[in-house]
C-alpha cells in the first residue's frame, strides 16, 4: 500500500527553539492532516491541509502542503515543553476512495 | 461538543481468549473507523463504516477479528480468539462523512484501548 516517509524520527530540541519536520511520498496526496498523539491518548487533529501550496498556521504551528502534492512540512516555533508527543503526518492519496494513511511519526522532546 | 468515547481504557487477556471494545463516535458524525497502532507505529485503518454498512474492510483479519455498527451510530470491535500480536493500541475515530469535500474528511480520535495478550 501507500506509504509516507516522515522525518526526523526523533528530535531533541531546548525550550524556545523552532523545530521543522516533513513527510514525503512516492504518490500524489491530494489532502494532508497533521495530528499529535500524547502518550496513552489517541492522536489530535492540529492542521488539515487541502490544496497544493496552501500554508496554514494554528497558533504556533506552520504547516505546509508541498507544490508537488507528494509532500508537507510542519514547524513549530519558539517550542515549550507541553509539545513534547509524537507528531503524525497522514493523508489522502489520489485515488478515489481511499483511506487515510499514516507515517510512522516524530517523536520530539523539549528539554527545558 | 462530546468527543470519541471508548471503554474499555485498557485490557490484559490471554491468548486464545476473546476480548471486545466498545466506540461512540462524535455526534452526528455518519462515517466510523477502527484502527490498530502498534508501538512506534502510526495507525492502520482495520474496518471503516459509512453509517451502519462496511465501506472499507480489506486490512481487517477477518479469521479472528470483527466488527458491527448495527444502528449507524456506536460500534464494537471483536478479537476471537486473541493472539501475541495483537497486543496495540485499538483507536476509535469517526468524521462528519468519507470522501465529502475537504473537513468532512478529517478524523478525530478517540483516547484508545491499550490491548496486552499474555
Amino acid at each position: 500500500g501507500q506509504q509516507l516517509n516522515q522525518s526526523p524520527q526523533s528530535m531533541f530540541i531546548q525550550e524556545g527553539e523552532d523545530v521543522s519536520m516533513n513527510c514525503t511520498s512516492s504518490s500524489i496526496f491530494n489532502t494532508w492532516l497533521w495530528y499529535k498523539q500524547d502518550p496513552g491518548e489517541g492522536p489530535v487533529l492540529l492542521i488539515a491541509l487541502y490544496k497544493a501550496g496552501e500554508l496554514t498556521s494554528n497558533g504556533r504551528l506552520t504547516a505546509q502542503f508541498g507544490i508537488t502534492r507528494k509532500d508537507s512540512f510542519l514547524n513549530i516555533s519558539a517550542s515549550i515543553p507541553s509539545d513534547v508527543g509524537i507528531y503524525f503526518c497522514a493523508g489522502f492519496y489520489r485515488s478515489g476512495n481511499t483511506p487515510l494513511v499514516f507515517g510512522k511519526g516524530t517523536r520530539l522532546s523539549v528539554i527545558a | 461538543e462530546a468527543g470519541v468515547a471508548q471503554s474499555p481504557r485498557y485490557k490484559i487477556i490471554e491468548k486464545r481468549q476473546s476480548v471486545a471494545f466498545w466506540c461512540n463516535p462524535i455526534s452526528g458524525h455518519a462515517t466510523l473507523y477502527w484502527y490498530q497502532q502498534i508501538l512506534g507505529q502510526g495507525p492502520k485503518l482495520l474496518i471503516q463504516f459509512q453509517n451502519n454498512g462496511v465501506v472499507d474492510d480489506s486490512q481487517l483479519p477477518k479469521d479472528r477479528f470483527s466488527a458491527e455498527r448495527l444502528k449507524g451510530v456506536d460500534s464494537t470491535l471483536k478479537i476471537q480468539p486473541a493472539k501475541l500480536e495483537d497486543s496495540a493500541v485499538y483507536l476509535c475515530a469517526s468524521s462528519r462523512r468519507a470522501n465529502y469535500p475537504s473537513s468532512y474528511n478529517e478524523q478525530f480520535f478517540g483516547p484508545g484501548t491499550r490491548l496486552t495478550v499474555l
